[in-house]
């Protein structure tokens, strides 16, 4: 079936304007996760949510970045008053539940440029 | 912060021979995983290792695990040139029935010369 899929594949915006990237995750899989890759941080966890509701928000940088889910499906992350240290590469991952021993499988990810 | 670190960071081998890599981690974890990165876009699961467990194969993959000197080692057999690629462990931290983020080390850019 189909795997994650993450929109825009690519995305450049000007320095204070507000982005959204989405996530579809593959179909039935309850368990979804925004991770962050950047040259200097590595690979970082963001937010995840277990249907709709996000129990560990721990991870996300700043109150600019926020995320919802709905109808346990579709996911959207979302950027406030962009800055340059929010380029990296924001990849998506889902997962059948949130048992330890469920692989994520991650999306293409979302290059995002902050000009 | 990453839980993992791994070595090395680059490694380059010719076509055929084995590679090997290590990844060394920090707390208590539910289980291990190795995960594949081409040209810094989408991971690849390869494996997973529980902590339970010490050795587990798949296909030309071998990974092992040591609990009490928390680190992982990755072996991948007869490479080939389709092996390149980054490399990463990710820890699945306790405590149990909760959703586990990942927790990734810093990578192991591999390169088999053809």
């Amino acid at each position: 079936g189909a795997g994650v899929s993450q929109s825009p594949s690519n995305k450049v915006t000007e320095k204070g304007k507000d982005v959204e990237l989405r996530c579809d995750p593959i179909s039935g899989h309850t368990a979804l996760y925004w991770y962050r890759q950047s040259l200097g941080q590595g690979l970082e966890f963001l937010i995840y949510f277990q249907g709709n509701s996000a129990p560990d928000k721990s991870g996300l940088p700043s109150d600019r970045f926020s995320a919802e889910r709905t109808g346990g499906s579709v996911s959207t992350l979302t950027i406030q008053r962009t800055q340059q240290e929010d380029s990296a590469v924001y990849l998506c991952a889902s997962s059948l539940g949130t048992g330890g021993y469920n692989e994520q499988y991650f999306g293409p990810g979302t290059r995002l440029t902050v000009t | 912060s990453q839980q993992g670190e791994e070595d090395p960071q680059a490694l380059s081998i010719q076509e055929g021979e084995n590679a090997t890599m290590n990844c060394s981690y920090k707390t208590s974890i539910n289980n291990l995983q190795w995960y594949r990165q081409n040209s810094g876009r989408g991971l690849v699961h390869l494996i997973l290792i529980r902590s339970n467990e010490r050795e587990k194969h798949s296909g030309r993959l071998r990974v092992t695990l040591d609990t009490s000197k928390k680190s992982s080692s990755l072996l991948i057999t007869a490479s080939r040139a389709a092996d390149t690629a980054s490399y990463f462990c990710a820890t699945a931290l306790l405590p149990s029935g909760s959703a586990r983020q990942l927790t990734f080390g810093s990578g192991t850019q591999l390169t088999v010369l053809p």
